[in-house]
């Protein structure tokens, strides 16, 4: 049983589209996250839920519009494609304000805007 | 503002040890994650220090020091397997946790 799930594994797409990437965890957890993480491999936060409520956006575009329909799930929804989104997405979870800076990442969804 | 520091590349053979450094700069501190991830892989969890000293388990070993702002992770034993990129992570006040630019680590035979 995967821990953290997230699909699409690849997307790839045309500027000016909209897209979703889904996240699901089976791990009991509290807080789940959105980080993108650039082709220098760089991974920075997006935005994070604690039991559905949003408690960190981390200046991103509103094009991107997160959504956690419970506290197993966190989706990502992009507007307006733009070549910069390129990157691959991960969400990950932890225990609800967890110290030990232990996250369980997905496998990655790997976004290319053409 | 935040900020971590580890080197960008290191190189070592089969069978050595070799040490990545970090050090950080940030508001509030509970703690030093270090993760590893593989090309294409997801960012797996290695260790964590929250008070000062050496943790070890099995071949890697994390070190932190509050007092400089610094921390290291210490492989050792290499394997051809342990070519990937480290991370170390912070997590300050009132956000996520930070992730370090990578230590891209390769290891021959």
């Amino acid at each position: 049983d995967t821990a953290v799930s997230q699909t699409p594994k690849y997307l790839v797409t045309q500027m000016g589209n909209d897209k979703s990437i889904k996240c699901e965890q089976n791990l009991g957890h509290d807080t789940m996250y959105w980080y993108k993480q650039d082709s220098k491999k760089f991974l920075k936060i997006m935005f994070s839920y604690n039991n559905k409520e949003l408690i960190i956006n981390e200046t991103v575009p509103n094009r991107f519009s997160p959504k956690s329909p419970d506290k197993a799930h966190l989706n990502l929804h992009i507007n307006s494609l733009e070549l910069g989104d390129s990157a691959v997405y991960f969400c990950a979870s932890s225990r609800q304000t967890s110290r030990s800076g232990e996250l369980f990442f997905g496998e990655g969804s790997r976004l290319t805007v053409l | 503002g935040q900020s971590l520091e580890q080197p960008s590349e290191v190189t070592a053979v089969e069978g050595a040890i070799v040490q990545i450094n970090c050090t950080y700069q940030t508001s509030g501190f509970y703690g030093l994650s270090w993760y590893q991830q593989h090309d294409g892989g997801a960012p797996t969890f290695l260790s964590y220090n929250a008070l000062d000293g050496l943790e070890e388990t099995g071949r890697f070993s994390s070190f932190l020091s509050r007092s400089d702002s610094y921390g290291y992770l210490l492989l050792q034993e290499l394997q051809m397997k342990d070519s990937a990129s480290y991370f170390c992570a912070v997590r300050p006040e009132g956000t996520a946790l930070i992730f370090g630019k990578g230590t891209t680590l390769s290891v021959s035979s």
